[in-house]
């Protein structure tokens, strides 16, 4: 089986603060994808990643960046964290039409 | 731009009946993916069913099933019999069938929260 995982299921922040959400697949997937996840808006995309070192912007980049060093670990950076960024993070990976996804970061930023 | 919309934040159904649940999307596209994906409450998101635009037979997965209107870009899910477990939301997405860099990525709409009534 799959296995996404995520460093933490909750994590709060407080405003200003840099945060790493880190991502980590086991299926050696080139694809892997960050999504946030609010109520009413359904997913949408942060970045996504194609290879190592390769990154591409979802429709909503801004306020993050992502890191892409080992083909396994994908890792999304919040730079100066806002409450507007409070919100379910998740990472999924693939290798072709389906995505696997993590169980989900709930960030909260105070 | 590809846009997908679930106009049902919210269904209910009774143990043991039949739900529909609605999805349509817009594209210009002649050849893509459509999904149905389940997210339990605090579980992970899994696929349910899947659905190539090229294929004019609707795909079937034990009790779910869809009804894919190509012409109205209509992509409903049946689930029958349905039980406890079923209880979740459920997002339709939309994904390419190009597999250029960036054509990978999904499409989803705003979700429904589907509740099962014992």
């Amino acid at each position: 089986d799959v296995k996404v995982t995520q460093s933490s299921r909750y994590l709060v922040k407080r405003t200003g603060e840099k945060v790493f959400l880190e991502c980590v697949q086991d299926m050696d997937h080139e694809n892997m994808f960050w999504y946030r996840q609010d109520p009413g808006l359904g997913l949408r995309l942060i970045y996504f990643s194609y290879d190592v070192k390769m990154k591409e912007k979802g429709d909503i980049p801004e306020g993050y960046s992502v890191s892409r060093e080992k083909k396994e670990r994908f890792s999304l950076i919040l730079e100066s964290a806002s409450t507007n960024q409070t919100s379910m993070y998740l990472c999924a990976s693939s290798f072709s039409y389906e995505q696997y996804f993590g169980p989900g970061t709930r960030l909260t930023v105070t | 731009a590809q846009t997908v919309t679930q106009s049902q934040p919210e269904m209910s159904v009774q143990e043991a009946e039949t739900v529909t649940l609605s999805c349509t999307y817009d594209t210009s596209e002649s050849d893509y993916y459509l999904f149905w994906y389940k997210q339990p409450p605090s579980r992970q998101m899994i696929l349910v069913i899947r659905q190539e635009a090229y294929k004019q037979q609707n795909a079937t997965e034990n009790r779910f099933s869809v009804n894919f209107q190509k012409a109205a870009k209509s992509f409903s899910l049946k689930i029958s019999d349905s039980q406890l477990g079923d209880a979740a939301m459920y997002f339709c997405a939309y994904r390419s069938h190009y597999s250029i860099q960036g054509a990978q990525k999904l499409v989803f709409g705003q979700g429904t929260r589907l509740t099962i009534n014992p």
